[in-house]
Parts: C-alpha cells; sequence; structure tokens
C-alpha cells in the first residue's frame, strides 16, 4: 500500500539556520506531494504541493522538490524563523479521488 | 473566500454518549473527508463524501458514520463513545479530485 517515511522529531534549530526535513513515500502510480503545517491548536495548513515528477513546490521560502528516482519529497528553509515553529506533515495521494496518507510528522522549534 | 469551518471546536463527552461534528466546505467544494489526529496514531482518514455520496471510507468501526447534504455541508457522528475516540477531528474539503484544505478541527474529549 501507499505510505510515507519522514524523519523522526523533534528538530530544533537556532533562528536563521538552514532547515531539511526528510521525507521519503511508497506509492503505486503517480502521486502528488503535499507538506502540510500545523500550529499549535490549529488545523492543517497546505505549504506547498508538487504533482509530477521534477516539479518544485515553494512557499514563504520553503521549497520541495519531487524527486521521482529516489522517491522523496524533502522540505527546505534557508534561513528558519521562530514564527516557523510548528509540526510538518508530508503527504501524498494518488490519482483520482483518494485520501491523503501522511506521515508521522516533524516537529520543529526554533529557537531565538 | 472564507476557509473550510467546523462546529464546535471543543466537545467534553462521556463513554457511551453520542456526539455530531459538523463541517462547513469551502464555496464551491463538493468533497469532504474526514481525518482522525491523535498522538498514538497520527492522521487516519475516516470517510470521504462528494456529491452526498460516500466515495471511499477508511478503516474505522461501524460507530463511525457520515452524511453529506444537498449544499456540501457535512457531518459525522459518533455513537457509544469510547476513551480511545478522544482526538482532534479534522474536516477537509476539495474541488474533488485536487488539493484539501483543512479546517481547524474539533477537539474531543471523552471522559
Amino acid at each position: 500500500g501507499n505510505s510515507v517515511t519522514q524523519m523522526e522529531g523533534p528538530v530544533t534549530l537556532s533562528e536563521e539556520a538552514f532547515l531539511t526535513i526528510n521525507c521519503t513515500y511508497t506509492a503505486t502510480g503517480y502521486p502528488s506531494l503535499f507538506w502540510y503545517v500545523q500550529y499549535p491548536g490549529e488545523g492543517l495548513q497546505l505549504l506547498l504541493k508538487a504533482t509530477k515528477a521534477d516539479d518544485k513546490g515553494s512557499n514563504k521560502g520553503f521549497e520541495a522538490t519531487y524527486r521521482k528516482e529516489t522517491t522523496s519529497f524533502h522540505l527546505e528553509k534557508g534561513s528558519v524563523q521562530v514564527s516557523d515553529s510548528a509540526v510538518y506533515f508530508c503527504a501524498l495521494s494518488t490519482s483520482g479521488n483518494t485520501p491523503l496518507v501522511f506521515g508521522k510528522g516533524t516537529r520543529l522549534s526554533v529557537i531565538a | 473566500k472564507a476557509g473550510v469551518t467546523q462546529t464546535p471546536r471543543y466537545l467534553i463527552k462521556t463513554r457511551g454518549q453520542q456526539v455530531t461534528l459538523s463541517c462547513s466546505p469551502i464555496s464551491g467544494h463538493r468533497s469532504v473527508s474526514w481525518y482522525q489526529q491523535t498522538p498514538g496514531q497520527g492522521l487516519q482518514f475516516l470517510f470521504e463524501y462528494f456529491s452526498e455520496t460516500q466515495r471511499n471510507k477508511g478503516n474505522f468501526p461501524g460507530r463511525f458514520s457520515g452524511r453529506q447534504f444537498s449544499n456540501s455541508r457535512s457531518e459525522m457522528n459518533v455513537s457509544t463513545l469510547e476513551l480511545g475516540d478522544s482526538a482532534l477531528y479534522l474536516c477537509a474539503s476539495s474541488l474533488g479530485h485536487d488539493t484539501q484544505y483543512f479546517g481547524p478541527g474539533t477537539r474531543l474529549t471523552v471522559l
């Protein structure tokens, strides 16, 4: 079946540090890939997405590239801020109307 | 455009009771999906409705049910509540075959 594996957290970084959160997937067909972010006490917000191989999704300084050859969709940001502290979820959806499959989430804490 | 809204935001119930949660999708979205989020199991898919019909169902017992109305609003119901049903219940809407947008969730506590 389809699955998503993300690096275990928590991740603690100093402000302005470089962020990478690894995400790999297993899927039949050609999935769409997503990163969602959850701030404390809130629901999930779509951060970025990519729908085909070599696509790069980007938003708010975050980027992720759909790598079919390594089945990966790693999230990166060049300079994190305290306001980026949240839980980040990698997810996939295969073609049609299949539900999202999520990774377990990675908690990021950024300290000033 | 208004986002996905869920009511109520917080609920406290006791074991054996039943509960109904409501979700209003983004205007024009016809698909509504429900997910359960717990610290132990993470995010798990409950079911999806599209144009008033259940289109997908996750691996949850029959105590969990849902429906969708002609205006795309959706409700989910949990009967005979158990302690393990304590969770954040998230609703997501989409046009039908693409990106899902989530509401703020309903935090259910079962005592």
